[in-house]
């Protein structure tokens, strides 16, 4: 069974420009949740979708936003970029109700210059 | 953003030893998730604690969800060089929806 699916795996971007994450879950898994690590940092926690609707946020700026499709693929979006949106942006997913196991895509590595 | 007390930090430990490490949380949880990360990859689920004082094993793996359930335990057995990485846990709270990671634990093993 294939897992959390992420693209790209690496991007390098300027700062003020805009970029887009995508990210394909576990089949039959309806909720996607985003986090951002920081190099040597924990995670933490972005953005939960859950059949197609945004369930929950950190505390993270509005020019990180996301969306998810009926096929519970998700993007997350960054706008207007900055030197600390430098990090890894994981993906993982889960069965509905945002209480179960979360299993977690490989990542997209963006550095901002 | 909000995370969990992990400790230690880091170690290194020699191939052969076993390894401990914990988090704490002022807050109760009611799931309790350990992870290993890779450099560069992401975090790999390696055991899931549901309830508490449960000690549930996955190979060299043992994992223990604290009594007080505001704590959780992760020991290694027998370590050896495949175990380097960071171990994250990670905690649910009822009713957040949202999981709250550790800091992390470095571990390095020499051979």
């Amino acid at each position: 069974e294939a897992g959390v699916t992420q693209s790209p795996t690496h991007l390098i971007k300027t700062r003020g420009q805009q970029v887009t994450l995508r990210c394909s879950p576990i089949s039959g898994h309806t909720s996607v949740y985003w986090y951002q690590q920081a190099l040597g940092l924990g995670l933490q926690f972005l953005l939960w979708y859950d059949e197609g609707e945004e369930r929950n946020r950190g505390n993270f700026p509005p020019r990180f936003s996301g969306r998810q499709f009926p096929n519970y693929s998700s993007e997350l979006n960054v706008n207007a970029l900055e030197l600390e949106d430098s990090a890894l942006y994981l993906c993982a997913s889960s069965f509905s109700q945002g209480q179960e196991t979360q299993y977690f895509g490989p990542g997209t590595r963006l550095l901002v210059l | 953003g909000q995370q969990l007390n992990q400790s230690p930090q880091s170690m290194f430990i020699q191939e052969g030893e076993d390894v401990s490490m914990n988090c704490t949380s002022s807050s109760i949880f009611n799931t309790w998730l350990w992870y290993k990360q890779d450099p560069g990859e992401g975090p790999v689920l390696l055991i899931a604690l549901y309830k508490a004082g449960e000690l549930t094993s996955n190979g060299r793996l043992t994992a223990q969800f604290g009594i007080t359930r505001k704590d959780s335990f992760l020991n290694i057995s027998a370590s050896i060089p495949s175990d380097v990485g960071i171990y994250f846990c990670a905690g649910l709270t009822s009713g957040t929806y949202k999981y709250i990671f550790g800091t992390g634990t470095r571990l390095k093993v020499l051979a």
